[in-house]
């Protein structure tokens, strides 16, 4: 009955290696969202899609790249993986617009 | 765009004592206010909400207080518990929007 899940929830990869994160919610929400949560637990939205559309698309370096095949799945591909990269990425759901969002797991991804 | 400032970045009290955190508010146009709580490598959770018509929400030991004109809002924690230590983040959400701000945390640590 898990909310919100992500997989992997760990990844470990060398530098310029190309990786994928899922994300799924099975809440019925209609909005999904991409996050990055670095070493000093800032918390940066990096995407958001609403109905599979894209409707935030921040500052984002564009070796990353979000896919939502339909509402409910949130995939985020990373090409070209920097060590600045490392970080934990967490995806999260809503309906409409920003409120009441559900996280996800996290996933902790190591450029090493 | 918003910007959301939060104070303390760390704070310690004893257990059984009041905890404040607070949080200032640049967008006028923001109209609701989540706190999230984020326990040591789990996800951020919810634990309270105010929306802008309200200068005052309480769930059992946790309550929210907006002041709408200086732009900031504050979290306030009665009877500390241990099990309450974690990083709590305060966010803001423009009216019509879709992008949550957050702040940059605050470690509580309720010692024994």
């Amino acid at each position: 009955d898990t909310a919100v899940s992500q997989t992997p929830k760990y990844l470990v990869t060398q530098m310029g290696n190309d990786k994928s994160i899922k994300c799924e919610q099975n809440l019925g929400h209609d909005t999904m969202y991409w996050y990055k949560q670095d070493s000093k637990k800032f918390l940066k939205i990096m995407f958001s899609y609403n109905n599979k559309e894209l409707i935030i698309n921040e500052t984002v370096p564009n070796r990353f790249s979000p896919k939502s095949p339909d509402k409910a799945h949130l995939n985020l591909h990373i090409n070209s993986l920097e060590l600045g990269d490392s970080a934990v990425y967490f995806c999260a759901s809503s309906y409409g617009g920003g409120e009441t969002q559900y996280f996800g797991p996290g996933t902790r991804l190591l450029v090493l | 765009g918003e910007n959301v400032e939060q104070h303390p970045s760390t704070l310690s009290v004893q257990e059984g004592d009041s905890a404040v955190i607070k949080c200032t508010y640049s967008d006028s146009a923001s109209n609701y206010f989540p706190w999230y709580k984020q326990e040591l490598g789990k996800r951020p959770q919810l634990i309270i909400d105010i929306r802008s018509n309200v200068g005052e929400k309480k769930d059992q030991r946790i309550a929210v207080t907006l002041n709408k004109t200086a732009k900031h809002f504050s979290l306030h924690i009665t009877e500390t518990q241990p099990e309450d230590s974690a990083v709590y983040f305060c966010a803001g959400l423009r009216g019509g929007g879709n992008k949550l701000t957050f702040g940059t945390g605050t470690q509580l640590k309720v010692e024994l």
